[in-house]
């Protein structure tokens, strides 16, 4: 049973061109988060959504827009991709209120721009 | 400043043996939590173990403990008997805040790597 699953798992494009990632998650969790890792390694945090609402927005480009249809889902519309959005892309979902408040997270999007 | 500072790039150790990855972190919150995550070859980020700021006893998961030392900031992860399937990259995170909407700041990771 996949907990935070994505889609494409794999994305290659041309610069310029407009793609979504999409993002489901079956745990029951009303919070959730767009994190983006260089080819660094370094992950930093890009959205997070609270019961379809947006929460934070790190700086990030408008080019980047996150759309939340329902609690359970938190896609990223992405238009006019340039070469440095190449990464990967991960989605995570927490519980807020649970203690630890533990993000769990997608499997990753790797994003190449050509 | 960097909130958290993971200064080992890379590690080695050998199957069976004991190894600590170190985490050191800064924050003026008194409420927060630090958190270990991680990612093998394959790309996925695997939670592995949780230490809030008001937690008295170390926190352990199996072969993976937290020592956690509040005055010093730091919360380095202890991985027992390693394994060849523990070689990954493990990143140290945390959570400033109560709970509620705080996102994880990460630290740039250590690769660990096991040989037999």
């Amino acid at each position: 049973d996949t907990a935070v699953s994505q889609t494409p798992k794999y994305l290659v494009t041309q610069m310029g061109n407009d793609k979504s990632i999409k993002c489901e998650q079956n745990l029951g969790h009303d919070t959730m988060y767009w994190y983006k890792q260089d080819s660094k390694k370094f992950l930093k945090i890009m959205f997070s959504y609270n019961n379809k609402e947006l929460i934070i927005n790190e700086t990030v480009p408008n080019r980047f827009s996150p759309k939340s249809p329902d609690k359970a889902h938190l896609n990223l519309h992405i238009n006019s991709l340039e070469l440095g959005d190449s990464a990967v892309y991960f989605c995570a979902s927490t519980a807020i209120g649970t203690g630890a408040d533990t993000q769990y997270f997608g499997p990753g999007t790797r994003l190449t721009v050509l | 400043a960097q909130k958290i500072t993971q200064t080992q790039p890379g590690m080695f150790v050998q199957e069976k043996e004991a190894v600590t990855l170190d985490c050191t972190y800064d924050t003026s919150d008194p409420s927060y939590g630090l958190f270990w995550y991680k990612q093998p070859s394959s790309g996925e980020m695997i939670f592995l173990i949780y230490q809030g700021s008001y937690d008295q006893q170390n926190a352990t998961e199996g072969r993976y403990s937290l020592n956690f030392q509040k005055a010093r900031k730091s919360a380095n992860l202890v991985i027992s008997a390693s394994q060849l399937g523990d070689s990954a990259m493990y990143f140290c995170a945390m959570r400033e805040g109560i709970s509620g909407y705080s996102t994880l700041t990460f630290g740039k990771g250590t690769m660990l790597l096991v040989s037999p």
